[in-house]
């Protein structure tokens, strides 16, 4: 089981520009939760996706939007990139987004942004 | 709005110490605690979490102690060891609002040998 994977591991974008992450997760969940991790803070939630829609978002501007695919796979888009973007975005998976119960998420290693 | 407030925000222990890590929070909704363990380039990684309905939980050398009433919960490593420095996040989260996580903001921990 390889776990929560992430493409690419390091980005370097410029202001104004757009920039695509992609996350696949681990084998047997259907849940994609994205969050930002500033240097030096905790991570912040931006969404999450299931069965293929945005279940929740968090305090994120729509700059910010994402996809999910059949094969539970997910996107987060980032369009007009400004300095304060620069951040480790990192994917979670877990199983079902119903609030059953407390489903365990798994990170996977982020994608390291720097918007110059 | 910082809804969950980790302290300290760095802790020096000995090989062998006790790592105590606190965490207070507003929302009296949130109903599941997890702690991660986060390592330079690593995603954050589950350590041990508690529901408000247990005051105390253990698994091997980390315990979670919580008081529902003051709106707390605090992590102790005990045996702390140079493998154990790391950055850990405290978490909050409600389930029927499918989990989404609200971190608190890092304690970093070095164990010196």
């Amino acid at each position: 089981d390889a776990g929560v994977t992430q493409s690419p591991t390091h980005l370097i974008k410029t202001r104004g520009q757009q920039v695509t992450l992609r996350c696949s997760p681990k084998s047997g969940h259907d849940t994609v939760s994205w969050y930002q991790q500033a240097l030096g803070q905790g991570p912040q939630f931006i969404f999450q996706y299931y069965e293929e829609e945005e279940r929740q978002r968090g305090n994120f501007p729509d700059r910010f939007s994402g996809h999910q695919f059949p094969n539970y796979s997910s996107e987060l888009n980032v369009n007009a990139l400004l300095l304060g973007d620069s951040a480790l975005y990192l994917c979670a998976s877990s199983w079902g987004a119903t609030g059953k119960g407390y489903n365990e998420q798994f990170f996977g290693p982020g994608t390291r942004l720097t918007v110059l | 709005q910082q809804q969950v407030k980790q302290s300290p925000q760095s802790l020096i222990v000995q090989k062998g110490g006790i790592s105590i890590i606190n965490c207070a929070y507003e929302n009296t909704a949130f109903d599941y605690f997890p702690w991660y363990q986060q390592f330079p380039g690593k995603g954050p990684a589950l350590l041990i979490a508690i529901r408000p309905d247990v005051s105390e939980k253990k698994e091997g050398r980390f315990t979670i102690s919580f008081n529902k009433s003051a709106k707390q919960f605090s992590l102790h490593i005990m045996d702390s060891q140079p493998g154990d420095s790391a950055t850990y996040f405290c978490a909050a989260s409600i389930k029927a609002a499918g989990n989404k996580l609200t971190f608190g903001g890092g304690t970093r921990v070095l164990v010196k040998p």
